[in-house]
């Protein structure tokens, strides 16, 4: 079955400028989760969404936000872009239990100038 | 969330087993020990995960420690493939959905 794909994989964007990330789960999966990745910080977790409804919430400032649809499809926005937020975002999809494994997708690299 | 310690790098030959640490002395009695990794420009994928008993998959053994406090991600032949960033993850009951990932280990395999 078809895995986890986000668009688009590659952005630049400038300083002040808000963004769009997009993520498709794999079918069936009802969760789907966002992580930050940089050199410094390593990956770290954003939110959490399950049946439209954010359900976990890491520690980002309100610039930060998402929300999934009733396909669980999910987007992620970051709005007043700063440099600091150039990275990687991976999102990932699961069933929903905190048994299920997480499938990650290839991640956006968003590099913000 | 419940905090593990792993090398920063360990190095392996091909073919011969992997022995990955990994210490959890905090985990409390509804903690799940997961192991991820990541390859070179991937996102990371499933490895492995278990409670109490030792667990194999296609990929992976992992051996818990008895007491719980440490466990070790066995990988039996290592190849060039394996060459990733592992991460030992705990995953507790009640709400924690997430993924808490540390530095984790960065296994070299040489030819």
């Amino acid at each position: 079955k078809a895995g986890v794909t986000q668009t688009p994989r590659y952005l630049i964007k400038t300083r002040g400028q808000q963004v769009t990330l997009s993520c498709s789960p794999i079918s069936g999966h009802r969760s789907v989760s966002w992580y930050q990745q940089t050199p410094g910080q390593g990956l770290q977790f954003l939110f959490e969404y399950f049946s439209e409804t954010q359900r976990n919430k890491g520690n980002f400032p309100g610039r930060f936000s998402g929300r999934q649809f009733s396909n669980s499809r999910s987007e992620m926005n970051v709005s007043t872009l700063e440099l600091g937020d150039s990275a990687l975002y991976l999102c990932a999809s699961s069933l929903g239990s905190i048994y299920n494994e997480q499938f990650f997708g290839p991640g956006t690299r968003l590099t913000v100038l | 969330d419940a905090k593990t310690t792993q090398p920063n790098s360990m190095e392996s030959n091909e073919e011969e087993p992997v022995h990955l640490p990994c210490n959890h002395s905090t985990i409390s009695g509804t903690d799940y020990i997961h192991w991820y990794r990541q390859l070179p420009s991937q996102g990371p994928e499933y490895v492995i995960h278990g409670l109490t008993s030792n667990v194999n998959n296609r990929m992976a053994s992992l051996a818990i420690a008895e007491d719980r406090k440490s466990s070790t991600l066995i990988l039996h032949r290592a190849t060039l493939r394996d060459a990733a960033v592992y991460y030992c993850i705990l995953r507790g009951g009640g709400s924690n959905y997430k993924l808490t990932f540390g530095k984790g280990t960065l296994l070299t395999v040489n030819p």
